[in-house]
């Protein structure tokens, strides 16, 4: 299985936009990305998903290379119940139905 | 507007002994999952079932069993719990290849 790389943590100060990164250097052609996130003392939420072009919803934008090897999640004004960690996932083409989590990045919002 | 709803939510066991995680989704999800959350650390994948009648390992599925009772419903058991399985552990479900929901999660210590 592919594998995604994010930094530990982050911290953004409060209405300003926050751009997390994920590396998915092994990422297969027809791969997935996907984005949840987890509030404190919460189950994970979904944010935002994509194949190869950008992507825009309610909550937040998703940037995708060009080669696909890496993403981006843009919150476009943080604020801080956007305090959560944030998880980048790659879902098999294969197995559509695994979604397999990592460490994710502890994003900090200071007002 | 129930979603996923876990039983219970918290629980205490001692070395040893047995029980079972439930889950329940009112959407007609087809997919459904059980993954466990260590402090500090991300989800991990314990079992899925892609759809009524099947499941599958995920990650960490030793020590654990799975039933798909019928479509809205997907329990975890510990036949013999140690204490390496103190953790959170959430249910989630999906349709195809959109969001995941969570549940709340339970807290499950055992001593």
């Amino acid at each position: 299985d592919a594998k995604t790389t994010q930094p530990n943590s982050m911290e953004s100060n409060e209405e300003e936009p926050v751009h997390l990164p994920c590396n998915h250097s092994t990422i297969s052609g027809t791969d997935y990305i996907h984005w949840y996130r987890q509030l404190p003392s919460q189950g994970p939420e979904y944010v935002i998903h994509g194949l190869t072009s950008n992507v825009n919803n309610r909550m937040a934008s998703l940037a995708i290379a060009e080669d696909r090897k890496s993403s981006t999640l843009i919150l476009h004004r943080a604020t801080l119940r956007d305090a959560a960690v944030y998880y980048c996932i790659l879902r098999p083409w294969w197995d559509g139905n695994k979604l397999v989590f990592g460490a994710g990045t502890i994003l900090r919002v200071k007002s | 507007n129930a979603g996923v709803t876990q039983t219970p939510k918290f629980q205490v066991l001692k070395t040893g002994q047995s029980m079972t995680l439930q889950c329940a989704q009112d959407m007609n999800h087809n997919s459904m999952y059980w993954y466990r959350q260590d402090p500090g650390m991300g989800l991990r994948l314990i079992y899925y079932s892609a759809s009524e009648g099947t499941t599958d390992k995920g990650e960490v599925p030793n020590g654990y069993n799975v039933s798909r009772l019928n479509k809205r419903e997907f329990s975890l058991r510990l036949e013999s719990a140690a204490p390496s399985q103190t953790s959170v552990y959430f249910c989630a479900s999906r349709a195809g290849d959109t969001e995941a929901f969570f549940g709340q999660g339970t807290r499950l210590t055992v001593v």
